[in-house]
C-alpha cells in the first residue's frame, strides 16, 4: 500500500531534550515536506526537500532541522524543543514536484507536546 | 507573495442540501489550486486540483470546484451533502514558478442530519 509513515503518533517531552520524528514514504517520491498544524493558523511549512541532499526552509523553520540522505526518509529534528513547538506535525510527499503538480500524500500526523 | 484565504471558519449544512466551501487566492502568475480534506486523527487527503483547462473540476467523493479567474476564487461544491462529509477542508495554492504550496487556515464543515 502506498503510504507516508510517521513515527511516533504521539510524543510528550520536556524542554531541551532533543527528539526526532521520522517520516518514510514508499512511493519513490522526489519531493517531501514537513508542516505543522495549529488552531487558527492552518498548515505552515517548516522545511521541504526537492530530492536527496536538497533541502530548503519553509515559512517557519526556526528551531527545526531536517536531512534527506535517502529518497524515502525525511526526519524532522528538534535539537532543543520548546513549548511553542507543541503542535500537530505532518509529513507529506509527492512525485516530481516541479512542473507536474502531483498532489501531496500526507502521513497521519505526530502530536507533539513539549512541557 | 502568494496567499490563500478561506473566509469561513465553519460551515453548517443540512444533509441533502448543496454545500459550498469558499476559497480565494492571490498569486503573481498562473495558479495551481488544490482542495484537501482532513478527517479526525488523520492526515490530509487530496480531493481535487485545478491546473489548466475547464473551470469546473471534478474530484473524489462527488466534490467539484469552480475556478473563477476574475474573482480569484476556487470554491468547493457538492450538490447533495452527506453526514460523512463532515470534516476539515483546506484550500491550497501554488504559483507555478515557486516550490512552495500555501494552505488556507481550513474550514470546518458540519453536515447536520
Amino acid at each position: 500500500e502506498a503510504q507516508v509513515t510517521q513515527n511516533p503518533r504521539y510524543l510528550i517531552t520536556v524542554t531541551g531534550k532533543k527528539l526526532t520524528v521520522t517520516c518514510s514514504q514508499n512511493m519513490n517520491h522526489e519531493y517531501m515536506s514537513w508542516y505543522r498544524q495549529d488552531p487558527g493558523l492552518g498548515l505552515r511549512q517548516i522545511y521541504y526537500s526537492m530530492n536527496v541532499e536538497v533541502t530548503d526552509k519553509g515559512d517557519v523553520p526556526e528551531g527545526y532541522k531536517v536531512s534527506r540522505k535517502e529518497k524515502r526518509n525525511f526526519p524532522l529534528i528538534l535539537e532543543s524543543p520548546s513549548p511553542n513547538q507543541t503542535s500537530l506535525y505532518f509529513c507529506a510527499s509527492s512525485s516530481s514536484h516541479r512542473g507536474l503538480n502531483s498532489p501531496l500524500h500526507f502521513g497521519n500526523g505526530t502530536r507533539l507536546t513539549v512541557t | 507573495a502568494q496567499s490563500v484565504a478561506q473566509p469561513e471558519d465553519q460551515v453548517n449544512v443540512a444533509e441533502g442540501n448543496p454545500l459550498t466551501v469558499k476559497c480565494t487566492y492571490s498569486v503573481s502568475g498562473n495558479p495551481y489550486l488544490f482542495w484537501y480534506v482532513q478527517y479526525p486523527n488523520r492526515g490530509l487527503q487530496f480531493l481535487l486540483k485545478y491546473i489548466t483547462g475547464d473551470n469546473l473540476v471534478k474530484g473524489s467523493y462527488g466534490f467539484e470546484a469552480e475556478f473563477n479567474k476574475s474573482q480569484t476564487s476556487f470554491h468547493l461544491k457538492k450538490p447533495s451533502a452527506l453526514v460523512s462529509d463532515s470534516a476539515l477542508y483546506f484550500c491550497a495554492v501554488r504559483d507555478y514558478r515557486d516550490d512552495k504550496i500555501i494552505f488556507g487556515k481550513g474550514t470546518r464543515l458540519h453536515i447536520l442530519p
